[in-house]
């Protein structure tokens, strides 16, 4: 099994500053054939379906505000919201899809400070 | 626009066989370039994959559930389903659908979602 690890279980970001979560996998998921990293972001709202944000690591899904982006390779990951507002509370998390038998990562909860 | 709805009991007693369907609308789910699969969230916690299947009946399992799983699809009626055996208060969850987008290398990110169905295991 890959083994996502997301970082920190928890973060309080004041409105309009930058909140950054991290994702490490267990095993690198860039297939050099097609230079993909196989990895993905989903936001949580309380209540509701996760939400698909980002694939192929910093391809953003139609209709994702751009404050969204994602970034890394390889093994670390980045999800970095620009500036955040009061409807970006929610849990975060990344899953791999370099193989069949995803994971997801444990999740970030996302507070306003 | 594509829209998934889960369905099925919402309790189930333990040592039984929890069903559950998914019914697609708003697309045909006879393309090569999805696959359908089912995910879980027990109460509080974080999202576990379970399986996902083709339009052909090509299926992908957690190994960590795969002796207790059965996906299946029926293209003509647009569901796919979810049998889960033995089931003990630790499969007490949440239980979501979404469509796959698919490669070379096999089932890729979840997009859309149902809303999800809370299904609790009683003893």
């Amino acid at each position: 099994d890959i083994v996502m690890t997301q970082s920190p279980d928890s973060l309080a970001v004041s409105l309009g500053e930058r909140a950054t979560i991290n994702c490490k996998s267990s095993q690198s998921l860039f297939y050099s054939s097609n230079n993909n990293n196989y990895l993905a972001w989903y936001q949580q709202k309380p209540g509701q379906p996760p939400k698909l944000l980002i694939y192929w690591a910093s391809t953003r899904e139609s209709g994702v505000p751009d404050r969204f982006s994602g970034s890394g390779s390889g093994t670390d990951f980045t999800l970095t919201i620009s500036s955040l507002q009061a409807e970006d509370v929610a849990v975060y998390y990344c899953q791999q899809y370099y193989n069949s038998y995803h994971t997801f990562g444990q999740g970030t909860k996302l507070e306003i400070k | 626009q594509l829209q998934l709805q889960e369905s099925g009991p919402g309790l189930v007693k333990a040592s039984e066989t929890l069903s559950l369907t998914c019914t697609v609308s708003g697309a045909s789910m006879s393309n090569r370039g999805y696959y359908w699969g089912w995910v879980r969230q027990p109460p509080g916690k974080g999202l576990e994959w379970i399986g996902s299947i083709s339009d052909t009946g090509h299926t992908y399992y957690n190994p960590s559930l795969k002796s207790r799983v059965t996906v299946s699809v029926d293209t003509s009626k647009k569901q796919f389903s979810l049998k889960l055996s033995s089931v003990t208060a630790a499969d007490t969850a949440v239980y979501y659908c979404a469509r796959q987008e698919w490669g070379s290398s096999g089932p890729h990110w979840f997009d859309p979602w149902g809303q999800g169905t809370l299904v609790t295991v009683s003893s």
